[in-house]
């Protein structure tokens, strides 16, 4: 069982949005900055969000992220199908003295 | 371009030994934190080890606490996992990442550029 907690998986159609959420406790996201990864099946992860709602470069806007107190949400509007991956959220949790990630999200464009 | 690329993976009987090289190009590897990240099939991504640039400061997960090591050369460009009582459940693809900015806090889970990993399976 992960220390952050995120919903199995998310859909919907072309064009549309969708949110995926990741909840934790004070320890880790209540203090700590916060990281999203992009997935696809077979591949590395890549970095789209990282400190809470920044993206790197390359990573379009249609991708943003936000955190209030011990939970973050990743966003993504204008969904294509290249988006299909699974997404992972991730952070330091100061009690561990560990980096903590999700279970993940896969997201199914429909 | 950024390149790291993980080699020593293999099959090995429970209570084995292993030792995982990561050897990186492409940036200034003694100014950057590294982390060792290992995922099972099918599973997310579980957190293994870190060590700060200067290769001083050093944080394990709990699943693998006293029984890895993770070192850094920084003269050879080269992050290892001395990986050792090894259990079943230790076997997955395990890669190496580096962090995005030089000299991070060790609490920087920006992790931009992954390895494509080596597997260990660990299996009589």
């Amino acid at each position: 069982q992960s220390v952050l907690t995120q919903p199995p998986s998310v859909s919907a159609a072309p064009g549309q949005r969708v949110t995926i959420s990741c909840s934790g406790m004070r320890s880790n996201i209540g203090n700590n900055f916060v990281s999203w990864h992009q997935q696809v099946p077979g591949t590395a992860p890549k970095l789209l969000i990282y400190d809470n709602t920044k993206r790197p470069s390359g990573i379009p806007d249609r991708f943003s992220a936000s955190k209030s107190g011990t939970s973050a949400t990743l966003d993504i509007t204008g969904l294509q199908t290249g988006d299909e991956a699974d997404y992972y959220c991730g952070t330091w949790d100061s009690s561990l003295n560990a980096v903590v990630f999700g279970g993940g999200t896969k997201v199914t464009v429909l | 371009e950024v390149q790291l690329v993980e080699s020593g993976g293999v099959v090995v009987q429970p209570g084995g030994s292993l030792r995982l090289s990561c050897a990186a190009s492409g940036f200034t590897f003694h100014d950057y934190n590294m982390h060792w990240v290992r995922q099972a099939p099918g599973r997310g991504p579980e957190w293994v080890s870190l060590i700060s640039w200067d290769g001083y400061t050093t944080y394990y997960s709990d699943s693998v606490k006293g029984r890895f090591i993770i070192s850094r050369d920084n003269s050879k460009k080269s992050l290892y996992l001395q990986m050792n009582s090894l259990r079943t459940e230790d076997s997955a693809l395990y890669s190496c990442a580096k962090v995005r900015i030089p000299y991070s806090s060790s609490s920087s889970t920006n992790l931009d550029y992954w390895g494509q990993g080596t597997r260990v399976t660990v299996s009589s």
